[in-house]
């Protein structure tokens, strides 16, 4: 699985959006970038994921660049209880599903 | 999405003794599950990979005498922590595989002390 970086803390204001970066410039045609969150003392949460189209759901938007070198996951409107550890991890699809976890951003959303 | 379940949540054991963390699939049925565990303040890393029926695979470095898992069902894999030292007092997390979805979905974690 391609290797990501990302920032190791953000800040945001309640009720902002939170822009998370995520690069991974040795992405291959078929991996995928996943999106989960980690919040004190739980397990991750999935959040999305997508291959090379911007994705959206209930929780968040996903933007992938079109080199696919990078991506932004973003919480339209934070709120404190999206504070948590952001983990942005690249992987094929339909593999086993062994996830490989960096660090991860840690985003504090402060009131 | 799916709900996968460990129990217990927090366990506290004397040094020495065995202590068993469960993880079930509620709505799903899971062929292939994974044991991470996570030091404080550190990320979370993969120990093993539970299959069901067959034997786990473990990451290089985890001993899989000490780390017992047994996945004899689609919904239930367990993970014993033998001979527990002090050392080993981490968050355990196990994730499960749901076939039908695109992702794997994990347990809310097992905190486990050893004294």
């Amino acid at each position: 699985d391609a290797k990501t970086t990302q920032p190791p803390s953000m800040d945001c204001a309640e009720g902002r959006a939170a822009n998370l970066p995520c690069n991974h410039s040795t992405i291959s045609g078929n991996e995928y970038v996943y999106w989960y969150r980690q919040i004190h003392s739980q397990g991750p949460q999935y959040i999305i994921h997508g291959l090379k189209n911007n994705e959206t759901n209930e929780m968040a938007s996903l933007i992938i660049t079109e080199d696919r070198k990078s991506s932004t996951l973003i919480l339209p409107h934070a709120t404190l209880r999206d504070t948590a550890v952001y983990y942005c991890i690249v992987r094929v699809r339909g593999s086993n599903y062994k996830l490989t976890f960096g660090k991860g951003t840690l985003l504090t959303v402060n009131p | 999405g799916a709900v996968v379940s460990q129990h217990p949540s927090r366990v506290i054991c004397k040094s020495g003794t065995s202590v068993k963390i469960e993880c079930r699939s509620l709505d799903f049925q899971a062929t292939t599950m994974f044991w991470y565990r996570q030091f404080p303040k550190q990320s979370l890393m993969l120990m093993a990979t539970s299959n069901e029926g067959s034997k786990a695979t473990y990451e290089q470095g985890v001993e899989k005498d000490k780390f017992l898992i047994n996945h004899a069902s689609l919904t239930l894999s367990t993970l014993t922590v033998t001979s527990a030292h002090p050392e080993d007092s981490s968050f355990y997390i196990c994730s499960a595989r749901d076939l039908t979805q695109a992702e794997a979905f994990f347990g809310q974690g097992t905190r486990l002390t050893v004294v």
